[in-house]
């Protein structure tokens, strides 16, 4: 069965530094997609970042990375120089199949960034 | 203007009150859904529907309904609202079609069932 696990509940860092958040999942379905969000206080949920099981180089989007180690099952999200606006929940999430409907989320990390 | 539209943002009603939660999208997309936030349980799939005429549900469905009155506009539904049905709901929508796309959320409306 599908599933999504982020260890993390909350995590600190330094303005300007990096953080990897981490996330691992589960199926047993060669073709799926993972994905990162974010969600500041104000409770809307923001696309950052998208690698597909097939993608043979880890995405990249602006600060943020997608550190992809298929054999681990592992999907974490580094955020590179952070900033104060980068405090948020970020929830890692998967979907199976080709396009299938079924996205399931993990619970999600608070990050902090510190001034 | 948003791409995903959700209304009310806030709503806080009685136990047994129906109320109903609309998603309007200007995103041209098929591919529609309806998901509950719990605190430490990330997004759960309430309901979902790939076009006008294809409604399904999702792993929560028991105690809402939908209704997709066109392309743009998805409907959540609390028949008889009850206070563990209190949570952040979410509206989606993605393209359809191959692949992995993305989903675009709306800003989500805050209900309290009291």
């Amino acid at each position: 069965a599908q599933k999504i696990t982020q260890t993390q509940p909350g995590m600190f860092v330094q303005e300007k530094e990096a953080v990897t958040l981490d996330c691992t999942y589960d199926t047993s379905d060669p073709s799926y997609g993972l994905f990162w969000y974010k969600q500041p206080s104000s409770g809307e949920m923001i696309f950052l970042i998208y690698q597909g099981s097939y993608d043979q180089q880890n995405a990249t989007e602006g600060r943020y990375s997608l550190n992809f180690q298929k054999a681990r099952k592992s999907a974490n999200l580094v955020i590179s120089a952070s900033q104060l606006g980068d405090s948020a929940m970020y929830f890692c999430a998967m979907r199976e199949g080709g396009g299938g409907f079924k996205t399931i989320f993990g619970a999600g990390t608070r990050l902090f960034v510190k001034a | 203007d948003a791409d995903v539209t959700q209304t009310p943002r806030n709503r806080i009603t009685k136990t047994g009150k129906r109320i109903m939660l609309e998603c309007s999208q200007t995103k041209g997309h098929d591919r529609m859904y309806w998901y509950r936030q719990d605190p430490g349980l990330g997004l759960r799939l309430i309901y979902y529907s790939f076009d006008v005429k294809d409604i399904n549900k999702g792993e929560i469905s028991d105690g809402y309904s939908v209704s997709r009155q066109a392309q743009a506009k998805f409907s959540l539904s609390l028949e008889s609202a009850i206070p563990n049905q209190t949570a952040l709901y979410f509206c989606a929508t993605s393209e359809g079609g191959v692949g992995y796309q993305p989903q675009h959320f709306g800003d989500g409306t805050r209900l309290s069932i009291l």
